[in-house]
């Protein structure tokens, strides 16, 4: 199974400010097919979980631009460039690689 | 629009059986992947079983064996047949669809049923 390794597990970030989230993969994510299989998702307090970004960077329909992800093979990134209130919840990446699908232990979010 | 809704969810005993069903439209569930995850109180999210577009299913290691995926193209709906439960399976079960045709990982999450294994 891929292992997916989320740091840091929890986060406090002032509004305005920028805040990141890294998640390694214990194997390349990259398809032979040139697609990179790794997503993030958000899971807003009481809410199921929602998609944020697909394929390392490509956002979501209805995914604010304040919200970007990076990375390639193992090494990714989910960038929130301006922090804001409704942006707390845990967030999750996610590898749809090979099953099983395996996701990230969830970074938790929250605002100072 | 997309939506899924899951339903069947309940409190049972260890070692009974449940099923859960989950509802779509906006789409056609056989032309989708379809996925099961699920989250144990407190806890992060386990995948545990897809069924594809060709009626192939998968199931992860902690599942094989007691449940099962199914499709019901007329309904549009899939559903999970839950048997010889454990107090480990306690979680809060959602379905998902892929993102796009060909692509395993949810994209699409419904609002989740509750499952409580308990005697």
């Amino acid at each position: 199974d891929i292992v997916m390794t989320q740091t840091p597990l929890s986060l406090s970030a002032t509004p305005g400010q920028p805040a990141s989230i890294s998640c390694k993969s214990s194997q390349s994510l990259l398809h032979s097919n040139g697609n990179t299989y790794l997503y993030w998702h958000l899971q807003k307090p009481g809410q199921p979980p929602q998609l944020l970004i697909y394929e390392v960077s490509n956002r979501f329909s209805g995914v604010p631009d304040r919200f970007s992800g990076s990375g390639s093979g193992t090494d990714f990134t989910l960038t929130i460039s301006r922090v804001e209130a409704e942006d707390v919840g845990v967030y999750y990446c996610m590898q749809g690689l090979q099953l099983p699908i395996t996701f990230g232990q969830g970074t938790r979010l929250e605002i100072k | 629009e997309v939506q899924l809704v899951e339903s069947g969810g309940g409190l049972i005993q260890p070692g009974g059986s449940l099923r859960l069903s989950c509802a779509a439209s906006g789409f056609t569930v056989s032309s989708q992947y379809m996925s099961w995850v699920r989250q144990a109180p407190g806890k992060g999210l386990e995948w545990i079983s897809v069924i594809y577009s060709d009626g192939s299913t998968h199931y992860a290691e902690s599942v094989k064996g007691r449940f099962t995926i199914s499709r019901y193209n007329s309904k549009n709906t899939v559903s999970l047949q839950m048997n010889n439960l454990r107090a480990e399976d306690t979680a809060v079960y959602y379905c998902a669809r892929s993102l796009t045709f060909g692509d395993t990982a949810p994209g699409y999450w419904g609002q989740g049923s509750l499952v409580t294994v308990s005697s």
